[in-house]
């Protein structure tokens, strides 16, 4: 099962708007809507931020969104500050390949 | 809120076996999974398995199967992650993640154990 494919990087000025695309394929993100976004910064594990494509859990920022259209799925950070500087993963549920989950390819955001 | 404890660091030879774990506390149940994440230096995330801590239904990727094994011991809720033969190239950070029966998303993540495979 490939990974899924998110940009390597994703840049913006605090206060800001960034959207983070991953896509895959009719296997996993288009058919199901069980995507998840994880915050990663250095040296620490990963966090969840998004759930079910758009469902932030408790305690994460309305800052925080994620849509899907077809088989892209999508998080976007708006009003951007310097914590929010990590990467960023997407995963998805995936009938495909065994474990039933797949990653995607993981992306930096950087405030500049 | 559920939280996943890992064991320590551990360093070791090509060859060797090893065992490394991730216990579950604040959660009594044992409707949950446990998946295992590997994640090399400077790279991304990788899905190695995961496993059904109630019943010890496991599923591994393709790239591990055969390699490693993944179980859990539900009277303690404590998953783990095993080598027979260690090589070099299992040298990585692996976490550990708690999901609930039912759903799609991993809630809580341990703390990260670093393997170090080196002669």
């Amino acid at each position: 099962q490939s990974a899924l494919t998110q940009p390597a990087s994703v840049s913006g000025s605090p206060g800001q708007s960034i959207t983070i695309s991953c896509t895959g394929t009719s296997s996993d993100i288009g058919d199901y809507n069980f995507v998840s976004w994880y915050q990663q910064h250095p040296g620490k594990a990963p966090k969840v931020m998004i759930y079910d494509v758009s469902n932030r859990p408790s305690g994460i920022s309305d800052r925080f969104s994620g849509s899907k259209s077809g088989n892209t799925a999508s998080l976007t950070i708006s009003g951007l500050q310097a914590e929010d500087e990590a990467d960023y993963y997407c995963t998805s549920y995936t009938r495909s390949s065994s474990p039933d989950y797949v990653f995607g390819t993981g992306t930096k955001v950087t405030v500049l | 809120e559920v939280q996943l404890v890992q064991s320590g660091a551990e360093v070791k030879k090509p060859g060797e076996s090893l065992r490394i774990s991730c216990q579950a506390t604040g959660y009594s149940l044992t409707d949950y999974w446990i998946g295992w994440v590997r994640q090399t230096p400077g790279r991304g995330l990788e899905w190695m398995g995961i496993t059904h801590v109630g019943y010890s239904d496991s599923r591994y990727s393709p790239s591990v199967q055969g390699q490693v094994t993944i179980s859990a011991d539900k009277s303690i809720n404590t998953a783990y992650l095993q080598w027979s033969g260690l090589k070099a190239s299992d040298t990585a950070m692996f976490y550990c993640a708690w999901a609930l029966d039912g759903t799609m998303w991993w809630a809580d993540w341990g703390q990260g154990t670093l393997v170090t495979v080196s002669s």
